[in-house]
């Protein structure tokens, strides 16, 4: 089976930074993405990882560690504009539908 | 480039009518789309893989024969929604697949009466 794990819930402050990590157990890997969602609106691509590391993209940062089945989504320099769900999800086979966790609803106050 | 279009954006339908929904690949072509549903604070959950010129794949637990879907060319898919129900109310989001790259359409939010 397929299972995707991640918070439920963040919240963070204005200018600080936060991690959302995500665990998946698939019955196979080619592929871990993380999207922005804003309520009623579709998903946004934010990064791509298929090999362990780290990749960095302006204030967003995503990281994967294959043999723990783990990742995490690294948000700097937070703004009030980052306040949406953010979803992890896997690709276990190329060319097949992504899978998605249950995503992670991140409140930045000021 | 790689932009997925959904008509219509929204829709409100009474109980037992049919509604369409077409996912179009305006810039490229795909042959493989895919349909998924998203109920109010869950995720997205696939429905079934679209592939041009042959029949869909289902996930399991989706009625093939309420939820039709036909992907006669390389840039259409329609997701039609038969004799709908109000628990069938919430955002359906194709995506279309090229190369290695899945781009998401913009939704439909239905709502049935």
């Amino acid at each position: 089976g397929q299972n995707i794990d991640q918070p439920t819930e963040m919240t963070a402050t204005e200018g600080a930074i936060v991690q959302i990590n995500c665990t998946y157990q698939t019955s196979g890997f080619n592929g871990l993405f993380w999207y922005q969602q804003h309520a009623g609106e579709a998903p946004t691509f934010l990064s791509y990882n298929v090999l362990d590391g780290l990749e960095e993209k302006g204030r967003f940062s995503s990281f994967l560690s294959r043999s723990k089945g783990y990742s995490y989504l690294l948000l700097k320099e937070l703004q009030m504009k980052d306040s949406a769900s953010y979803l992890c999800a896997v690709r276990p086979v190329a060319g097949t539908a992504l899978i998605f966790g249950k995503g992670t609803t991140l409140s930045v106050s000021s | 480039g790689a932009v997925v279009s959904q008509h219509p954006s929204w829709v409100i339908c009474k109980s037992g009518t049919s509604v369409k929904i077409e996912c179009r690949s305006l810039d490229f072509q795909a042959t493989t789309m895919f349909w998924y549903r998203q109920f109010p604070k869950q995720s997205l959950m696939l429905m079934a893989t679209s592939n041009e010129g042959s029949k869909a794949t289902y996930e399991q637990g989706v009625e093939k024969d309420k939820f039709l879907i036909n992907h006669a060319s390389l840039t259409l898919s329609t997701l039609t929604v038969t004799s709908a129900h109000p628990e069938d109310s919430s955002f359906y989001i194709c995506s279309a697949l090229t190369g290695n790259e899945q781009y998401f359409g913009p939704g439909t939010r239905l709502t049935v009466t």
